[in-house]
């Protein structure tokens, strides 16, 4: 029962490089969501997707990437990475979006350094 | 733009005491949900809210939203060290898919 797997878990890059993040569900959910949890400020949306081939901008999208070309899967890119975006990233996936009595599911975590 | 806030941030409370955490929000909803995070971990659903008036109450907590007064509350009765850890409310938007969270309270229960 894995739920929703994140890869990698840690990672460290230098400034300007680039790298994916992947999701993957295997709940069948539509809806999956790219979140960044900093200290003291929660969890902010990074960006989201409502079904396959469908994306959206969250609160914080700025520098990020994401694709959906599979129901199972969401990737968030990084394409030139700056400190500012040291963070743990999460992702999160769920039935239907607000307006259900499901909550999110999320994964693990991927924490990211970026030097 | 949907803003929550929790209060207080952080929490210190002895085993046996009950405390209240409260959640506000700036925009009408009725959609709100709690979640407890351990630290290094992912979040965990405790509770989802989805009506005025709506209690729900799982071992030593117990959650209520008011969306009249945009606020919910978590509160826990006799605390035991087992509850420490960082709780997260959520609240989504009536219309729309995106989840807004508040900064979180790290409860810290003491022996």
């Amino acid at each position: 029962n894995a739920g929703v797997t994140q890869t990698p878990k840690f990672r460290v890059l230098k400034t300007g490089q680039s790298m994916t993040l992947l999701c993957a569900q295997d709940m069948n959910h539509e809806y999956m969501y790219w979140y960044r949890q900093d200290p003291g400020m929660g969890l902010r949306l990074i960006h989201y997707s409502v079904g396959e081939g469908t994306t959206a901008k969250g609160e914080v999208p700025d520098g990020y990437n994401v694709s959906r070309l599979k129901k199972q899967n969401f990737l968030l890119g990084l394409e030139s990475a700056a400190p500012s975006q040291t963070s743990v990233y999460f992702c999160a996936s769920g039935p239907t979006g607000s307006g259900t009595n499901q909550p999110q599911h999320f994964g693990d975590g991927t924490r990211l350094s970026i030097l | 733009e949907l803003k929550v806030e929790q209060n207080p941030l952080f929490l210190s409370m002895q085993e046996g005491k009950n405390y209240t955490i409260y959640c506000n929000y700036s925009t009408t909803s009725d959609r709100l949900y709690w979640y407890r995070q351990d630290p290094g971990k992912s979040l965990e659903s405790l509770f989802v809210l989805l009506s005025n008036g709506a209690v729900k109450q799982e071992g030593r907590l117990m959650a209520s939203l008011d969306t009249k007064a945009r606020l919910s509350t978590l509160h826990i009765t006799a605390a035991v060290h087992d509850l420490s850890a960082t709780y997260f409310c959520a609240v989504a938007l009536n219309t729309g898919n995106q989840f807004y969270f508040g900064t979180g309270t790290s409860l810290t229960v003491i022996p």
